[in-house]
C-alpha cells in the first residue's frame, strides 16, 4: 500500500548546488503535482502534470524544473539552488483534476539550502 | 491576499473537548471544498469534501459544514482525543486548489 513515495526525506543543499526529488506513485492516477510549504503559508502549487509527457508551471514555478516520462514519476529538479528554496516540498497525486480527484500526498521532502 | 483564510492560527484544548475549526474564502467560481488533517512530518491526508449543494459532512468525529452564500466552512471535532493534535488544512477548488494555512491544533491530557 505504497500510495505518493517521496526520496530523500531530508537534505542539505549549499547555495548554487543542484539535485532532483524523487516522487513515485502506484494507483495509476493521471494527475500529479509538485507543493511547497513554508511556515504560516497555505501550499504553493510549483508544477504540475495531467499524464505523461505534458506538465505545466503552477503558482511558484521559477528556479525548478519537472518532467513526466512515466505515469508513475513526477520529478522535481531544482539546478542552482537558493536560500529562498528552503522549505517542505509535497507531491501528490490524484486521479481527476481539482474539480473532481481527491489529492494523495507524500510524506514531504524536507530541503534546507545553505 | 490569500483567498482562503483560516481561523484560529492555533488552539489548544482538553482531551474530551469539542472544538470548531473555521475557514472562509473568497475563491470564486467554487467547485468544492475540503477539509485535510496533516499530522506533524507528515502529508496532509483528506477528511471530507463537499461540493457547493452540500451543508454537511461527517466523518466519524469530524463534521464540516459549508455554507457557499457566506463562502464559509466550518470543521467540528467532537470528544477530541490526543491523536487529534494536527494542522488542519481548508482547501477551495474551482479547478485548481487553493490551500489555507491551517489551524494548528493541540489536544491536551
Amino acid at each position: 500500500n505504497a500510495g505518493v513515495t517521496q526520496t530523500p526525506k531530508f537534505r542539505i543543499l549549499k547555495i548554487g548546488q543542484s539535485m532532483t526529488l524523487q516522487c513515485t506513485q502506484d494507483m495509476n492516477h493521471n494527475y500529479m503535482y509538485w507543493y511547497r510549504q513554508d511556515p504560516g503559508m497555505g501550499l504553493k502549487l510549483i508544477y504540475y502534470s495531467v499524464g505523461a509527457g505534458i506538465t505545466d508551471k503552477g503558482e511558484v514555478p521559477n528556479g525548478y524544473n519537472v518532467s513526466r516520462s512515466t505515469t508513475e514519476d513526477f520529478p522535481l529538479r531544482l539546478e542552482l539552488a537558493a536560500p529562498s528554496q528552503t522549505s517542505v516540498y509535497f507531491c501528490a497525486s490524484s486521479w481527476g483534476s481539482g474539480d473532481t480527484g481527491e489529492l494523495f500526498f507524500g510524506e514531504g521532502s524536507r530541503l534546507t539550502v545553505l | 491576499k490569500n483567498q482562503v483564510e483560516q481561523s484560529p492560527q492555533s488552539l489548544i484544548i482538553l482531551e474530551g473537548k469539542n472544538c470548531t475549526l473555521q475557514c472562509n474564502y473568497t475563491v470564486s467560481p467554487f467547485s468544492n471544498l475540503r477539509w485535510y488533517k496533516q499530522d506533524t512530518g507528515r502529508g496532509p491526508v483528506s477528511l471530507t469534501i463537499m461540493t457547493f449543494s452540500e451543508n454537511t459532512k461527517s466523518n466519524g468525529r469530524y463534521t464540516a459544514t459549508l455554507d457557499a452564500d457566506t463562502k464559509q466552512s466550518s470543521l467540528h471535532i467532537t470528544a477530541s482525543q490526543l491523536s487529534d493534535s494536527a494542522s488542519y488544512i481548508c482547501v477551495v477548488s474551482p479547478g485548481d486548489m487553493r490551500f489555507g494555512a491551517g489551524t494548528r491544533l493541540t489536544v491536551k491530557p
